[in-house]
Formats: structure tokens, C-alpha cells, sequence
């Protein structure tokens, strides 16, 4: 079946330019998770819904970054005024959870470039 | 979160098994052991994870010391497709993953 897509698969933006980011979880997964990877490093968490609930939001860097999923489904990471620190992979990760299966499984990511 | 160690970088020859460890040594009762990969340019892959038995499947082997403090990722025929950057991560199910570093396998012909 199909996996995790992600949406634009590369982005550059201008310093200051907001952009969002799309994720298609796999269908029925009620999980979402927002990672960031920088070069060279591991993935780091940034958030987590189950559902259409935001349960944890402790990863985001500064209030110029939100994410929601408002429909349990399709999520959105926004970035706003974006900084060149901005610069990095977006990884979106569905699992299904909830005693079934908590494997994460993971889109390709977004590379964003800030200049 | 327990924390986990692993060896920055190993090789292995193609067709060998490589033997890849971990160390985490504070993991709790509750916490599971689960290893991801990530093959230059994608998004990391679920491997295998083990309570404390030993676990198996097509991908690879986990051993899980009896104590639990370590624990070895098996790959018994390693191709050039598993040079990757393998994770060890210790998770209580549910909720975010804290990834390391990792340790950076490249198979080699």
C-alpha cells in the first residue's frame, strides 16, 4: 500500500518568507509526528497528534513554527518568517498505535533551505 | 528516556553478518528496544524491536542481553543496500523517538 508522502520534497525560501510543509500519513494511522533532522544529525522530535489532537508540541523551536492536522488526516508544518537556522529535513512519521503497531514508519521529508 | 551508546561508524564485508551494538544500560522495565535505519536521503525504517527475548524477522536478528543493558542488531547477510546510519532506540510505545547518533555501516565489496 502506499506509504508516508511529504510535499514539496525540497523547498528554498527567502529569509523571512513564511512556507508549509504538507504530510500524507498512511490512511487509518492515527499517529502523527513532525521530526526535524540537520545535516549530519539524528532526527529530533517537534511534535505529535494523535488524531486531530495536538497531545505534544514540546519540540517546536519558537512560535514561528505550528502544526495541525484538523481533520485526523493531512498534516501541515508552518513555518513563519523562516531563518536560515530553518534549514534542514522535515520528516513526517505515521504509526498506528494504540496496541496494534507502534512502529513509526516515515516519509521521504521535506529539505528546506532557507537563504 | 534512557539514553543509548552506540560505535560511530563500522564496515563489514558484503555477504558477511554484521553485528551492530548498543549500549542502555539505565533502560527501565517498561521500555522496549527498537532499532530504525536510514539509507542516505530517505526517511528512517523500523528494523526490529525486542522487550527482552530475542526477536527475528526477514530484515535482521535483535539479541537482548539478559540484564537488558545492551543489546546487538544482527544483520546476517549484509548487502551493499544496508550501508546505512543504524539507530538504537529505547521507547516506552507511544509518543516520540529520541534518535542518537547513530552508527554509520558501510558494507563494503
Amino acid at each position: 500500500g502506499a506509504g508516508v508522502s511529504q510535499s514539496p520534497r525540497y523547498k528554498v525560501a527567502k529569509r523571512g518568507q513564511d512556507v508549509a510543509l504538507r504530510c500524507d500519513p498512511i490512511s487509518g494511522h492515527v499517529s502523527l509526528f513532525w521530526y526535524q533532522q540537520a545535516l549530519g544529525q539524528g532526527p529530533e522530535f517537534l511534535t505529535y497528534f494523535q488524531n486531530e489532537a495536538q497531545l505534544d508540541k514540546s519540540g517546536l523551536p519558537s512560535d514561528r513554527f505550528f502544526a495541525e492536522r484538523p481533520e485526523g488526516s493531512v498534516s501541515t508544518l508552518k513555518i513563519q518568517r523562516t531563518q536560515q537556522e530553518d534549514s534542514a529535513v522535515y520528516l513526517c512519521a505515521s504509526s498506528p498505535e494504540w496496541g496494534v503497531s507502534y512502529e513509526q514508519y516515515f516519509g521521504p521529508g521535506t529539505r528546506l533551505t532557507v537563504t | 528516556d534512557a539514553k543509548t551508546t552506540q560505535p560511530p561508524s563500522m564496515d563489514c564485508a558484503e555477504g558477511r553478518a554484521a553485528n551492530l551494538p548498543c549500549n542502555h544500560s539505565t533502560i527501565s522495565g517498561n521500555e522496549y528496544v527498537y532499532w530504525y535505519r536510514q539509507i542516505h536521503s530517505q526517511g528512517p525504517q523500523y528494523i526490529i524491536h525486542g522487550l527482552k527475548n530475542n526477536e527475528t524477522n526477514e530484515m535482521a536478528s535483535l539479541i537482548i542481553t539478559e540484564d537488558r543493558k545492551s543489546s546487538t542488531l544482527i544483520l546476517p547477510h549484509a548487502t551493499l543496500r544496508d550501508t546505512a546510519v543504524y539507530y538504537c532506540i529505547v521507547y516506552n510505545q507511544g509518543g516520540k523517538l529520541i534518535f542518537g547518533q547513530g552508527t554509520e555501516l558501510s558494507v563494503k565489496p
